[in-house]
């Protein structure tokens, strides 16, 4: 079975810092991997989505992952963070099961803190 | 282009109380997955319908159902509630299903069981 692992439920970063956040992912075969934000009484919202293209992958908001199968990770970053990207993430993982259809597998969240 | 919207958004209920939930698509999406947000298990996927029928089904005891109406609006039942059921339950929809098609989330609906 599919699984994600987030390092760091809290990561805390100062404004114009470097933003990591780390995401691995275990799978039997080739995954198809999403990264979610979720702003405080909100829903989830798609930063961007790794589907067997390119390993380097660019969403929104300035935001960039890179897929490493050698290393099952695909983590997240942001050259300079802004007070506005305070919230959680997410890291997701899209996997075929025993039939033909997908299940969709999140992280546990990783909440990123921006000080002044 | 309208969002997905959920209604209602809170709803406090008792323990043994059974509770509907509903999620409107965007408009086109024919997939309507559903997921439960505890701060200690984190999301986790509950089913998902295409064009009226359960696709895929995550592990929830059998008081967890839910159904596809024609025009794609998807409800939610929980029967007999249990205080582990308080959570945060967001729909999300999609053109064709979870595969490489991005879900469009819903703010949830809040549900808070006494």
């Amino acid at each position: 079975a599919q699984s994600v692992t987030q390092l760091g439920s809290h990561v805390s970063v100062s404004e114009g810092a470097l933003v990591l956040l780390r995401c691995n992912y275990s799978s039997s075969v080739p995954p198809y991997l999403f990264w979610y934000v979720q702003y405080p009484n909100q829903g989830l919202q798609l930063l961007l989505k790794y589907t067997s293209a390119a390993t380097l992958v660019k969403g929104i908001n300035g935001f960039e992952a890179e897929f490493k199968k050698s290393e099952t990770s695909f983590h997240l970053t942001k050259p300079s963070a802004h007070m506005s990207d305070a919230a959680e993430y997410f890291c997701a993982v899209s996997v075929k099961g025993g039939g033909s259809n997908y299940k969709l597998t999140f992280g546990k969240g990783t909440l990123l803190t921006v000080n002044p | 282009k309208a969002g997905v919207t959920q209604t209602p958004r809170y709803l406090i209920k008792t323990r043994g109380q059974q509770v509907t939930l509903s999620c409107s698509p965007i408009s086109g999406h024919r997939s309507v997955s559903w997921y439960q947000q505890t701060p200690g298990q984190g999301l986790q996927f509950l089913f998902e319908y295409f064009s009226e029928t359960q696709r895929n089904k995550g592990n929830f005891p059998g008081r967890f159902s839910g159904r596809q109406f024609s025009n794609s609006r998807s409800e939610m039942n929980v029967s007999t509630l249990e205080l582990g059921d308080s959570a945060l339950y967001l729909c999300a929809s999609s053109l064709v299903g979870v595969s490489t098609d991005t879900q469009y989330f819903g703010p949830g609906t809040r549900l808070t069981v006494l």
